[in-house]
């Protein structure tokens, strides 16, 4: 069975600052990895995925994340938040359950940019 | 435009109606879902399609229904036998059902149940 931990519900930055948002997973098969954005009443938005090729995924709007199988984590950051940043973000784990591979969604953290 | 498109928006129903969500993509994909999403939680599966005319249960189907009769719609049923219906429903759709496809999704519609 898969699960994600997002380990912060709200985060808030100044605007210029670097942006952690962490990620825990546990899975029993090695694991596709998300980084969602949500603003509100918006779909999601994909900002970068790992599949098992490099351990450090470059993204969108300068975000990236490492793979870390040892502490399986999957921490987001980027290095200067921009006001722009300010939305709800979501940790995702892929693995093969039943007959499909699903989602599994992290209960997310809001991501506040003070100015 | 490529896209996911999600109708309505808004939608407000009284109690004992069933209500239809739309969900309709122009990308091919093969595999469309629909999701739930309450404040301060995560998306949680209703119902899943692989494949034109077949579609299974997520992790809370009960008091949802859908239909895939053709491959770019993908409509969601919301019953009276939903008991807490109001909520924030996002369809998404990906290539396949395959580990590394991201999924893409809709705007949303937000359902409220008078």
């Amino acid at each position: 069975a898969q699960s994600v931990t997002q380990l912060d519900s709200h985060v808030s930055v100044s605007e210029g600052t670097p942006v952690l948002l962490r990620c825990n997973y546990s899975s029993s098969y090695s694991p596709s990895l998300f980084w969602y954005v949500q603003h509100p009443n918006k779909g999601l938005q994909l900002l970068l995925k790992y599949t098992s090729a490099a351990t450090l995924v470059k993204g969108i709007n300068g975000f990236e994340a490492e793979f870390k199988k040892s502490e399986t984590s999957f921490h987001l950051t980027k290095p200067s938040a921009h006001m722009s940043d300010a939305a709800e973000y979501f940790c995702v784990v892929s693995e093969l359950s039943g007959s499909a591979r699903q989602l599994t969604f992290g209960s997310g953290t809001q991501l506040t940019v003070l100015p | 435009d490529g896209g996911i498109t999600q109708s309505p928006k808004y939608l407000f129903r009284k109690e004992g109606q069933n209500v239809t969500l739309s969900c309709e993509q122009n990308l091919n994909h093969d595999a469309m879902y629909w999701y739930r999403q309450d404040p301060g939680q995560g998306l949680r599966l209703i119902y899943y399609s692989q494949i034109v005319n077949d579609f299974q249960k997520g992790d809370i189907a009960e008091g949802y229904s859908v239909s895939r009769e053709k491959k770019e719609s993908f409509p969601l049923t919301v019953t009276s036998a939903q008991k807490n219906p109001t909520a924030f429903y996002l369809c998404a759709s990906s290539i396949g059902v395959y580990r590394g496809n991201e999924q893409f999704f809709g705007p949303g519609t937000r359902l409220t149940v008078l």
